[in-house]
């Protein structure tokens, strides 16, 4: 029931855009979207809800694609400081809620 | 305002023995979650308290056990431990239940080491 990630790891130069996808097999109710940096705890980054509803925060935004239970999350114009782990979270109709596979970003300047 | 606490930051313990995880979730908060992240992994969830009762329980064995207190704040016991329970168990917590619509606010985890 894990979502899958893609790319496992990607590694940027400064201003470059990056997209990392987050896939899973089971009906989706919602997604959610977490960076980890190294020794650190998750961070929530955003809440996508079935609908298909895009969201943004400044650079980072999302999409979600409940009928193929899919999200895919954005960074344009990447800075030193996105560098970290990318965690997708997908809750089901049933309030079971799994972290992806992860996504290892680095940023280089 | 007080963010997700959680006690000790580090343990090392020996196969067989016992532990005790701690966790005091964020104010206003009162939904706790478990989860156990293995070296290079995503979190694994173990389970969720609401009420103080556990409500949802991922894919662990009976060792694995919680409690939520009437403060909302939670305990994750582990018994007769093994080699590979070694890993950052990771307390989160969010208000009502919803997991699925509300954000999980963590904490820095604790590093266990069975040894």
């Amino acid at each position: 029931q894990q979502p899958v990630q893609s790319p496992q790891a990607v590694i940027l130069r400064e201003g470059e855009d990056a997209v990392i996808n987050c896939s899973s097999s089971k009906a989706l109710y919602s997604v959610h979207w977490y960076r980890q940096k190294h020794g650190e705890a998750p961070v929530f980054l955003m809440i996508l809800l079935k609908g298909g509803e895009q969201k943004g925060h400044e650079k980072i935004s999302a999409s979600f694609n409940e009928k193929k239970q899919q999200s895919s999350l954005y960074l344009t114009a990447s800075q030193l400081s996105y560098s970290g782990t990318y965690f997708c979270g997908t809750a089901n109709t049933g309030n079971q809620f799994y972290f992806g596979t992860g996504t290892s970003l680095t940023v280089i300047p | 305002d007080a963010g997700v606490t959680q006690s000790p930051t580090h343990l090392i313990k020996t196969r067989g023995q016992q532990v005790t995880l701690r966790c005091s979730p964020k104010s206003g908060h009162d939904t706790v979650s478990w989860y156990q992240q293995a070296l290079g992994q995503g979190p694994q969830f173990i389970f969720q308290y609401y009420e103080e009762e556990e409500r949802q329980r991922g894919n662990f064995p009976d060792r694995f056990s919680g409690h939520q207190f009437p403060n909302y704040s939670s305990e994750l016991n582990v018994n007769a431990l093994l080699l590979g329970d070694s890993a950052l168990y990771l307390c989160a917590s969010s208000w009502r239940l919803g997991t699925g619509t509300s954000p999980l606010h963590f904490g820095n985890g604790t590093r266990l080491t069975v040894t």
